[in-house]
């Protein structure tokens, strides 16, 4: 197990409705990743937070928003639901310094309908 | 053009077996990739990382080619454990968004 959690584990909603996804990142870690995987696809970067703050962001709209907390978990947030939005969210933690080895949580699978 | 592309597969291999698989990245600039493995409903988890010399981790065998811009990985003396798809993940300049490719499954026979 990699101590990375998530919640839910899964959820539907409604178009239209909004969804908060959380993650708990691993004892150590100040980085959290988070993806969405389609079926038969390969995660796909969202954004990453880093003490705090947005270090980076993937090619998803404005509607997907974070957050990190002091205690480095983190929340990722979707307004304005859509049927493309379903999907298994994954977050991911990781230190600062060590870039591609991340540790993934189960994953929240959420399916809009 | 996708960052990382591979072949889906599957692999459909018997216990014992040799089996290997490459991806591509797009990015000629990109120096860090590594190999995931993600078991069915599951979430992935790191297998390896690639190094320019290649690399080594028990059966697995992970190499470089840069000038033909693919990344391998190589399964020896194949178990019935190792069925799962695999991930091959570009890390790119920016060091913080893995990216990718769909996944190449792999499905070991008794």
């Amino acid at each position: 197990e990699t101590g990375v959690t998530q919640s839910p584990t899964h959820l539907i909603k409604t178009r239209g409705q909004q969804v908060t996804l959380r993650c708990s990142s691993q004892s150590g870690h100040n980085t959290v990743s988070w993806y969405q995987q389609a079926l038969g696809q390969g995660p796909q970067f969202i954004f990453q937070y880093y003490r705090e703050e947005e270090n980076g962001r993937g090619n998803f709209p404005p509607r997907f928003s974070g957050l990190q907390f002091p205690n480095y978990s983190s929340e990722l947030n979707v307004n304005a639901l859509e049927l493309d939005d379903s999907a298994l969210y994954l977050c991911a933690s990781s230190s600062g310094d060590t870039g591609g080895e991340q540790y993934f949580g189960p994953g929240t699978r959420l399916t809009v309908t | 053009r996708k960052e990382v592309e591979q072949d889906p597969g599957p692999f459909n291999v018997p216990e014992g077996a040799t089996v290997a698989f490459n991806c591509t990245y797009s990015n000629s600039a990109s120096q860090s990739f590594f190999w995931y493995r993600q078991d069915c409903r599951k979430e992935p988890k790191l297998l390896m990382s690639v190094y320019s010399s290649g690399n080594e981790d028990g059966r697995f065998t992970a190499q470089l080619n840069r000038a033909s811009q693919y990344i391998s990985l190589l399964i020896r003396d194949s178990k019935l454990s190792d069925s799962a798809t695999y991930l091959c993940v570009d890390l790119g300049l920016n060091d913080y968004k893995l990216s990718f490719g769909a996944g190449t499954t792999v499905t070991v026979r008794a």
